[in-house]
């Protein structure tokens, strides 16, 4: 069986920092996903990507950047933290778009 | 633009009883997929079941089935035989076939059993 490892698991940043999130998965899958969860509500996509160096935005992407250098990986870079912010950022893999997309642990991220 | 709802916020059952909660979903596509996904208290999410909106029959995998009516764009989770680990909150998605980015969730019903 294969593992999606995100780094961190927690995260504290202060308000205007850049920070980044990483995802790892050794499924070999192509298409990968990051999702936030804020307390109590469902999960929203911020990006996905279907390939190596492909990105494409979700509902959620305005104040997020992506990168995918390499099929097994894909980062998240929040690009100003916003104060008093706090969420889950979930990362996924599929194998095609179409299967069911496995979850990582998540990142907790809290803002100061 | 696809869209989902899950109108139960929560449900209690006792244990070994049946628990069935509901979802609806808007789409402009003729072709889609719908998932249900459980996240457990640690925060774990798992995939538990999916159905494909090309196929008539309702999908089942152990004690989970759906409940599928197309024509009210209804995908419906039934949890048979519960025992207290069913305790969780559970998700409703689905992924157009052609317009999708990606899965969007409904906001979860939670799931409360009790002995």
């Amino acid at each position: 069986g294969g593992i999606i490892t995100q780094t961190p698991k927690f995260l504290i940043g202060q308000e205007g920092q850049k920070l980044t999130l990483k995802c790892q998965q050794n499924f070999n899958h192509d298409t990968m996903y990051w999702y936030r969860q804020d307390s109590g509500k469902g999960l929203r996509l911020i990006y996905y990507s279907i390939t190596e160096n492909d990105l494409q935005k979700g509902d959620l992407s305005e104040g997020y950047d992506a990168s995918r250098e390499k099929k097994s990986s894909f980062s998240l870079t929040v690009t100003s933290a916003q104060k008093n912010e706090m969420a889950v950022f979930l990362c996924a893999s599929s194998m095609g778009q179409n299967q069911a997309p496995l979850f990582g642990e998540g990142t907790r991220l809290s803002v100061l | 633009a696809q869209k989902v709802t899950q109108t139960q916020t929560s449900i209690s059952v006792v244990e070994k009883t049946t628990v069935t909660m509901d979802c609806v979903y808007e789409t402009r596509d003729s072709s889609y997929f719908l998932f249900w996904y459980k996240q457990t208290a640690s925060g774990e999410i798992v995939f538990l079941i999916r159905q494909d909106s090309y196929k008539k029959e309702n999908a089942t995998v152990g004690h989970y089935s759906l409940n599928f009516q197309k024509p009210k764009s209804s995908i419906g989770l039934i949890i048979t035989a519960t025992q207290i680990e069913d305790s969780a909150v559970y998700f409703c998605a689905m992924r157009e076939s052609y317009y999708a980015q990606g899965l969007t969730f409904g906001l979860g019903t939670r799931v409360s059993v009790f002995p």
